[in-house]
């Protein structure tokens, strides 16, 4: 079945590191591909996403790669700031035209602090 | 404000009681999803609803049911509480069904975090 595999955190860098969340997921058909942020005591929040495979989508100075061939989604961030501090997952967005089932499956979650 | 209104924010009850979750979706959007965030579990889907119908199930439990309402408000109702069942419980909405379409993509509500004692 499909699902979403992302590396465990928790992730501690230090301001203006380099930052990269793993992620791989497992699909039939052609799933778009997302990446949502919890800030600490609030609901999910749509980062990115891509829809098709070689899309990138980046927002906020974070980007992410749709790659077929690997099956992958890596989120990655050139600069990392303390207000960036925040869970982290990725996702997966089936179809449900033709009956297959239509939500998003998530990963577990990386937890990511930045220290000052 | 991601436009997803949930109420309660928080809810403290006794095991074996029923609860009932409120989920107002952005104005126009006609599909709802529940999801269940915890510990160990993570995100887990529950069910799915497109314009007042059942679309997808996902891991929910017997206990757990849920409608959607004309105006296009859901509920999700939760019953001989356990444990177990503390919780966030998160509703999302979005404008067709998750994926039928390039630029689907679903808008959560701030959750409602139950607690079972």
């Amino acid at each position: 079945g499909n699902s979403v595999t992302q590396m465990e955190g928790p992730v501690t860098l230090s301001e203006e590191a380099f930052l990269t969340i793993n992620c791989t997921y497992t699909a039939t058909g052609y799933p778009s591909l997302f990446w949502y942020v919890q800030y600490p005591g609030e609901g999910l929040q749509l980062l990115l996403k891509a829809t098709k495979a070689d899309d990138k989508g980046s927002n906020k100075g974070f980007e992410a790669t749709y790659r077929k061939e690997t099956t992958s989604f890596h989120l990655e961030k050139g600069s990392v700031q303390v207000s960036d501090s925040a869970v982290y997952f990725c996702a997966l967005g089936t179809s449900n035209y033709g009956g297959s089932q239509g939500n998003l499956i998530f990963g577990k979650g990386t937890k990511l602090s930045v220290k000052p | 404000d991601s436009g997803v209104t949930q109420t309660p924010k928080h809810l403290i009850t006794a095991t074996g009681q029923r609860v009932t979750l409120r989920c107002s979706p952005r104005s126009g959007d006609l599909s709802v999803y529940w999801y269940q965030q915890s510990l160990d579990q993570g995100l887990q889907f529950l069910i799915q609803y497109y314009n007042g119908e059942e679309r997808a199930k996902g891991n929910i439990l017997e206990r757990f049911s849920a409608q959607q309402f004309p105006d296009l408000h859901s509920e999700l109702n939760l019953s001989s509480l356990e444990l177990g069942d503390s919780a966030l419980y998160f509703c999302a909405s979005s404008v067709p069904p998750m994926g039928m379409g390039m630029n689907t993509e679903a808008f959560f509500g701030q959750g409602t975090r139950l607690t079972v004692v």
